[in-house]
C-alpha cells in the first residue's frame, strides 16, 4: 500500500491525558499536512510541513497541540491535556509541491 | 465570510440523473480548486482538480470554473447510488500551501 498511513485508527482517552498520532506520507511527497474534521464540517487546517520544516500553523491551533516531522518522512501530532472539544477526526495528507492533497484514513479521537 | 462556501444539502437525485454541486469562494487570489468525495466515516478522496476557467471532464464527472464569478461546480452524469456521499470543495490561494475546504454537500442518489 503506497497511500498515506495513519495510526491509530481510533483513540479513546480521558480528559487531561496526552495523546500522540502518527502519519506516514506517500514516500516521494515532500509536503505533509494535518487537518481536523468534526461532524458536518469540512476539514480544518492545523499545520503543514515541507520536508522537516514546519512552515505554517493555524492561528486557531492551541499551544496544547504540537507536531513534528523529524527526518522529513513520518510525522507525529501530540495533544497535551486533552479536552472534550478535541474530539474529532484528525486527518493527515501529503502532496508534492502545488499538487493535490492525498489523505490518510484518519485517526478518530474521542475524549471522555 | 468563509473562504469556501457550499450548500450543505442534502441533495437528492434519482439514479441516472445529473447531480449538480456548487461552490463559491471569497478570495480572488485563489488559483487551484479541488473536489473531494467523502463517504460516511471515511477520509476525503480526490475526484477532480481544476486550475483554469472552463470545463474539465473526467468520465462521468465535469468540473466547471468561473473565476470572474468566483464559482466552481461539479456535475455528475448518470448518477449511481454509489455516488451517494458528501462532496467537499476546496481552494488554494496563490502562494498559499494549505487548502480551504467548504462544509460539503451531502448527495443522495435514489435507486
Amino acid at each position: 500500500d503506497t497511500g498515506v498511513s495513519q495510526d491509530p485508527r481510533h483513540k479513546i482517552t480521558k480528559r487531561g491525558q496526552n495523546v500522540t498520532f502518527r502519519c506516514d506520507p506517500i514516500s516521494e511527497h515532500n509536503r505533509l499536512y494535518w487537518y481536523r474534521q468534526t461532524l458536518g464540517q469540512g476539514p480544518e487546517f492545523l499545520t503543514y510541513f515541507q520536508n522537516e520544516a514546519q512552515l505554517e500553523k493555524s492561528r486557531l491551533l492551541s499551544d496544547r497541540f504540537s507536531a513534528e516531522r523529524p527526518k522529513g518522512s513520518f510525522s507525529t501530532l501530540e495533544i497535551q491535556r486533552t479536552e472534550q472539544g478535541d474530539s474529532a477526526m484528525y486527518l493527515c495528507a501529503s502532496s508534492l509541491t502545488d499538487s493535490p492533497l492525498h489523505f490518510g484514513n484518519g485517526t478518530r479521537l474521542t475524549v471522555t | 465570510q468563509k473562504e469556501v462556501e457550499q450548500n450543505s444539502g442534502p441533495l437528492s437525485v434519482p439514479e441516472g440523473a445529473i447531480a449538480s454541486l456548487n461552490c463559491t469562494y471569497s478570495d480572488r487570489g485563489s488559483q487551484s480548486f479541488f473536489w473531494y468525495r467523502q463517504y460516511s466515516g471515511k477520509s476525503p478522496e480526490l475526484i477532480m482538480s481544476i486550475y483554469s476557467n472552463g470545463d474539465k471532464e473526467d468520465g462521468r464527472f465535469t468540473a466547471q470554473l468561473n473565476k470572474a464569478s468566483q464559482y466552481v461546480s461539479l456535475l455528475i452524469r448518470d448518477s449511481q447510488p454509489s455516488d451517494s456521499a458528501t462532496y467537499l470543495c476546496a481552494a488554494r490561494q496563490t502562494g498559499a500551501n494549505n487548502l480551504f475546504f467548504g462544509t460539503g454537500t451531502r448527495l443522495t442518489v435514489i435507486p
